[in-house]
C-alpha cells in the first residue's frame, strides 16, 4: 500500500513569510509525528498526534510553529514568520499506535528560508 | 531526559569488512531501542529494534544487542557491501509517548 507522503518536496520561501507543510499518513495509522532534520541539531521531535487525544507539542521550538490533524488523517505543519534557522528537512512519520510500533517515515519536505 | 550518543562518522570500509557502529544511551524509564537507516536520496527506514534487555534485533545481516548493563546498542555487520552505504541513526523511545530520540547519525561509506 501507499506509504507516508509529504508535500511539497521542496519549499523555498523568503524570511518572514508563512509556510504550510502537508503530511498524508498511512491509512489506518492512528499516531502521526513531525520531526525536523537539520545540520546543526540533527533529528528532533516536534509534535505528535494520537487518535483524538490532545497533541504532544513539547518539541515545538517556538510559538511560530503549529500543527493540526484533521479527521484523524492528514496533518499540516505551519511555520509563521519564517526565519533562516527554520531551514531544515521536515519529516513526518506515522505508526499504527504509539508504543513500540514502527514509525514509518515520509520522504520529507526540504524548507529553505532565504 | 533521554539522549543517544553514537560514534562520529564518516566510517569508510572496504567491501566485506566488519562493521561496528557504537551507540550508547541515557533514558528515564525503560527504553526500546532502534536503528534507522537513511540511504542516499531516500527517507528514514527502520533497520532493526529491540524492546528489552538482552534482546537481539537483526535484519539484512545487521545485528544489535540491547545491553542494559552498559546502556549500549551497538550495530554490527560481519561483511558490508557497497549497497550498505548510508547514514545510520540510533534511537530510543520510552513510555507511551513514542517520541523518538535520535543520535546524530553515522555516515557509512563502503568502497570496492
Amino acid at each position: 500500500g501507499a506509504g507516508v507522503s509529504q508535500s511539497p518536496s521542496n519549499k523555498v520561501t523568503e524570511k518572514g513569510k508563512d509556510v504550510e507543510l502537508r503530511c498524508d499518513p498511512i491509512s489506518g495509522h492512528t499516531a502521526l509525528y513531525w520531526y525536523r532534520q537539520s545540520l546543526g541539531q540533527g533529528l528532533e521531535f516536534l509534535i505528535y498526534f494520537q487518535g483524538n487525544s490532545a497533541p504532544d507539542k513539547s518539541g515545538l521550538p517556538s510559538d511560530r510553529f503549529s500543527a493540526e490533524r484533521t479527521g484523524g488523517s492528514v496533518s499540516t505543519l505551519t511555520i509563521q514568520r519564517t526565519q533562516q534557522e527554520d531551514s531544515a528537512v521536515y519529516l513526518c512519520a506515522s505508526s499504527l499506535e504509539t508504543g513500540n510500533y514502527e514509525q514509518y517515515f515520509g520522504p520529507g519536505t526540504r524548507l529553505t528560508v532565504t | 531526559g533521554n539522549s543517544v550518543t553514537q560514534m562520529e562518522g564518516p566510517v569508510t570500509l572496504s567491501e566485506e569488512a566488519f562493521l561496528t557502529i557504537n551507540c550508547t544511551y541515557t533514558a528515564t524509564g525503560y527504553p526500546s531501542l532502534f536503528w534507522y537507516v537513511q540511504y542516499p536520496g531516500e527517507g528514514l527506514q527502520l533497520l532493526l529494534k529491540a524492546t528489552k534487555a538482552d534482546d537481539k534485533g537483526s535484519n539484512k545481516g545487521f545485528e544489535a544487542t540491547y545491553r542494559k548493563e552498559t546502556t549500549s546498542f551497538h550495530l554490527e555487520k560481519g561483511s558490508v557491501q557497497v549497497s550498505d552505504s548510508a547514514v545510520y541513526f540510533c534511537a530510543l523511545v520510552t513510555g507511551t509517548a513514542s517520541k523518538l530520540t535520535f543520535g546524530t547519525g553515522t555516515r557509512l561509506q563502503v568502497t570496492l
